[in-house]
């Protein structure tokens, strides 16, 4: 199946600081990349909808300013977390792929675990 | 909110077959009925999916009632690497893809 790489897998950062996480979709295009989520013991949580060439959607409750999302080619979306701090620590995960009719399955990244200390 | 509902957790013998639960009443007629699993610190991984008819591949089985109302996972014959919170997700059609993902079911298989 289509592979999606995630980098990196592990980041801690001191607050204040800002981490830029990477999502590529290794052997197909993407047009649009999803940006999930998922704190210890819960699903996972949509944050974003990253869109090649256009600005990102988000949903309800989630920064675009602190969120910086970027889908500069078809096969790359960075979500960049800026000024992070302990609470944002958590298990970040991006999507691609399974658009349009439905009969497509999405591919997911391996995640990224940020710890803010 | 997710579409579907799922038991909260399932224990399974190593070597027997896992049959996992899914209730999604509420399907509509063009919606497919998908399942992931996530392991433990990994990102999900696709399992697989149906409208109305029963599918298998090399990972598990997937039953989906004539009504459409509910279906089961079936992993034939588990292993302690299926050890994993399995999710059942119906696909919005004509979605660019994003997921709406519920509790899932955390199955425990057990030596």
């Amino acid at each position: 199946g289509a592979v999606v790489s995630q980098h990196p897998s592990r980041v801690i950062c001191k607050s204040g600081t800002s981490v830029k996480i990477e999502c590529r979709s290794l052997d197909f295009q993407a047009t649009t990349m999803f940006w999930y989520r998922q704190f210890p013991k819960q699903s996972l949580m949509l944050m974003a909808t990253s869109n090649e060439g256009s600005k990102a959607t988000y949903e309800q409750g989630v920064e675009k300013d602190k969120f910086l999302i970027n889908h500069a080619s078809l096969t790359l979306s960075t979500l960049t977390v800026t000024s992070a701090h302990p609470e944002d620590s958590s298990f970040y995960i991006c999507s691609a792929g399974g658009g349009g009719s439905g009969d497509t399955e999405a591919f997911f990244g391996q995640g990224t675990r940020l710890t803010v200390v | 909110d997710a579409k579907t509902t799922q038991p909260t957790s399932m224990d399974c013998a190593e070597g027997r077959a896992a049959n996992l639960p899914c209730n999604h009443s509420t399907i509509s007629g063009n919606e497919y009925v998908y399942w992931y699993r996530q392991i433990h610190s990994q990102g999900p991984q696709y399992i697989i999916h149906g409208l109305k008819n029963n599918e298998t591949n090399e990972m598990a089985s997937l039953i989906i009632t004539e009504d459409r109302k509910s279906s089961t996972l079936i992993l034939p014959h588990a292993t302690l690497r299926d050890t994993a919170v399995y999710y059942c997700i119906v696909r919005v059609t004509g979605s660019q893809g994003n997921l709406i993902f519920g509790k899932g079911t955390k199955l425990s298989v057990k030596p």
